[in-house]
């Protein structure tokens, strides 16, 4: 079976500092790897995922992931956050071979402070 | 498009009563989801269908029961409620396409239940 571990409950930060979410994840078989926003008061969105190919994905708002193999790790990082950022981030698992069911980890908030 | 959409937004039940939480979408998604958010879990699957007709459990099944009689709807009943089933429940939807690519999940916004 498939798991995810986000240590960090919440994760507050100022305005224009870099943040890392941490993401973990342990599976006996290759799996595939998300990170979803939660935007208060609505649903999931993708932000981004890796398949296959570079191990280093970015979305369009200047957040990316690393897949590390060794480290089973898929952290979400951005250089300079902004008050927007603001939501809950949550760490996605699936296995290759039935991709649609995802396993989600506990989320992470983050918090922007001006 | 609308997308993803659930009704109602919130719902308070008493303990033994039933409803259904309605979701329904216009993407023409072969694949639906429902999952429920507690505080500090993530989210866990409950039921998924992969097309009308066909349904199967999830991780945390027990005390509800889901259909899929058209592609666009995807209900999910609760009989008895109890006050363990107080959550937020999202619906979802995915595509698949023949070379087995699975899109990523399109999310409603959620339905805010409360069991007194």
């Amino acid at each position: 079976a498939q798991s995810v571990t986000q240590l960090d409950s919440q994760v507050p930060v100022f305005e224009e500092a870099p943040v890392e979410l941490r993401c973990n994840y342990s599976s006996s078989v290759s799996v595939y790897l998300f990170w979803y926003v939660q935007y208060p008061n609505q649903g999931l969105q993708l932000l981004l995922k890796y398949l296959s190919g570079s191990t280093l994905v970015k979305s369009i708002n200047g957040f990316e992931a690393e897949f590390n193999k060794s480290q089973t790790s898929f952290h979400l990082r951005k250089p300079s956050v902004h008050i927007s950022d603001t939501a809950e981030y949550f760490c996605a698992v699936t296995r290759m071979d039935s991709s649609y069911k995802l396993i989600f980890g506990s989320g992470t908030r983050l918090l922007v402070r001006p | 498009n609308a997308g993803v959409t659930q009704t109602p937004k919130f719902r308070i039940l008493k303990i033994g009563q039933s409803m259904t939480l309605q979701c329904t979408q216009d993407m023409n998604h072969n694949y639906m989801y429902w999952y429920r958010q507690d505080p500090g879990m993530g989210l866990k699957l409950i039921y998924y269908s992969v097309g009308a007709g066909i349904t199967d459990k999830g991780e945390v099944p027990n005390g509800y029961n889901v259909s899929r009689s058209t592609t666009e709807d995807f209900p999910l009943r609760l009989e008895l409620a109890a006050p363990s089933q107080t959550s937020v429940y999202f619906c979802a939807s995915s595509y698949t396409r023949e070379d087995g690519y699975n899109s990523p999940l399109h999310f409603g916004n959620g339905t805010r239940l409360t069991v007194t």
